[in-house]
């Protein structure tokens, strides 16, 4: 089945120790978005690939950084992981951009911050 | 910015019929959609409305009023499986979607 694929499910760091988290896609839809969501909070966009063409949130810290080095994965690295970035990690695609073009999400990366 | 409003929890017994209500405040509207998140999950698409005017997908129906910028999401027959997160995201002129906080649906029996 087409889908999209995270790895790992669950990631444990330890403070300022870089991480990468990797999405995959069997999809083959133009565009890939990262969100952060924590706890009873709404996914928060970080930023999206169209293409190859990056797209970074104006309030997305520098500390999170994206690639994306064909259409199928893109990874997501955050250079010095704080306590504050311990959250589930989602990776989501679609077709195209605007409209009715619906995002569909991977099962996500809980990331937890020792 | 983007404001979207949803309430935070609601209780429902099986079979009964529950509408979550939200209210959005956006810089540009280009639909609006509905996701259900189960704990530890990912959110999965249940339903998209750019036009006002209700839409029905079995149990599921969703509705929009652009001018009152006003949805809903109505779920009948309640099943336990329906215990979960529902998600109202806004696009607004582009891309991007705007997330509400979710409406934790518990259902009992």
């Amino acid at each position: 089945d087409a889908m999209v694929i995270q790895n790992p499910r669950y990631q444990v760091t330890q403070f300022g120790k870089p991480v990468t988290l990797s999405c995959s896609q069997t999809l083959n839809h133009n565009v890939m978005y990262w969100y952060q969501q924590k706890s009873s909070q709404a996914p928060k966009l970080l930023f999206h690939y169209y293409d190859k063409d990056f797209n970074n949130e104006a309030d997305t810290p520098d500390n999170f950084q994206s690639r994306r080095p064909n259409t199928s994965f893109c990874f997501l690295d955050i250079r010095s992981p704080g306590l504050g970035d311990a959250a589930m990690y989602l990776c989501a695609t679609s077709r195209d951009a605007g409209g009715a073009e619906t995002q569909y999400f991977g099962p996500g990366t809980r990331l937890l911050v020792l | 910015g983007q404001n979207i409003d949803q309430p935070t929890e609601m209780t429902a017994t099986e079979g009964a019929i529950v509408q979550i209500n939200c209210t959005y405040q956006t810089s540009g509207f280009n639909g609006l959609f509905w996701y259900q998140q189960h704990a530890g999950e990912a959110p999965t698409f249940l339903s998209y409305n750019v036009l006002d005017g209700l839409e029905e997908k079995g149990r599921f129906s969703s509705f929009l009023s652009r001018s009152k910028g006003y949805s809903y999401l109505l779920l009948k027959e309640l099943q336990m499986k329906d215990s979960a997160s529902y998600l109202c995201a806004v696009r607004d002129h582009d891309y991007k979607l705007s997330f509400g906080a979710g409406t934790t649906v518990t259902v009992r029996a």
